[in-house]
């Protein structure tokens, strides 16, 4: 069965970088895009950032656009999302999600990422 | 960038009510849109895609419809564990966007 799991949540002081993954497996992880996909506590869901396929299309989100980066291996069916110059508006639970049909279908559990001194 | 807006913000309903959630662009995204379901500290489960196509696994008491600006989530018989939080989320061009969503809870 298709599975996602974010990993590399954490505490981070503003001003500080914080690197999350999202491991694949149960389907060819080369065929899709992915996205990451953010929840504020308390508050709606944000689009953060998509990754095409073969790593070759990024698109990003305005609030997060020359501070985060997404990447990928697929050799490893892992998708990256670096993140620097961190702020306390960045303090959300992150998801990854695979794209089918053009929008996320399946998704992660979540990795919560905390942005505080 | 298109903007997404959701009606109502929040409803209370009974089961075994019809429930209908308004999502509207700013502009134009064909039929480019999914509706996804949130209960409380899960991640979002997609129920619609491409405005009207159920998600598999999905029940069938969920249907959507729509294209151009403005689209419509209908639960034809609220069940207890439809109560969730209801977001939809347009695709059409970069950067996609999330509706505000809409809570539905018990009566």
């Amino acid at each position: 069965q298709v599975q996602l799991v974010e990993s590399g949540g954490g505490v981070v002081q503003p001003g500080r970088s914080l690197k999350l993954s999202c491991g694949a497996s149960g389907f060819t992880f080369s065929s899709f895009a992915i996205h990451w996909v953010r929840q504020a506590p308390g508050k709606g869901l944000e689009w953060v950032t998509v990754i095409s396929h073969d790593g070759n299309k990024k698109h990003y989100a305005d609030s997060v656009k020359g501070r985060f980066t997404i990447s990928r291996d697929n050799s490893k069916n892992t998708v990256y999302l670096q993140m620097t110059s961190l702020r306390p508006e960045d303090t959300a639970m992150y998801y990854c999600a695979r794209s089918t049909s053009g929008s996320p279908e399946y998704w992660g559990q979540g990795a919560l990422v905390t942005v505080s001194s | 960038d298109i903007q997404m807006t959701q009606s109502p913000s929040s409803l209370s309903a009974s089961v075994g009510d019809r429930v209908t959630i308004t999502c509207r662009a700013s502009q134009g995204i064909r039929n480019n849109l999914g509706w996804y379901q949130q209960k409380p500290g899960t991640a979002p489960k997609r129920l619609i895609y491409a405005a009207s196509s159920l998600q598999s696994g999905v029940p069938s008491r969920f249907s959507g419809s729509g294209s151009g600006t403005e689209f419509t989530l209908t639960i034809s018989s609220l069940q207890p564990e439809d109560f969730a939080t209801y977001y939809c989320l347009h695709h059409n061009t970069y950067p996609p966007a999330f509706g505000p969503g809409t809570k539905v809870d018990i009566k």
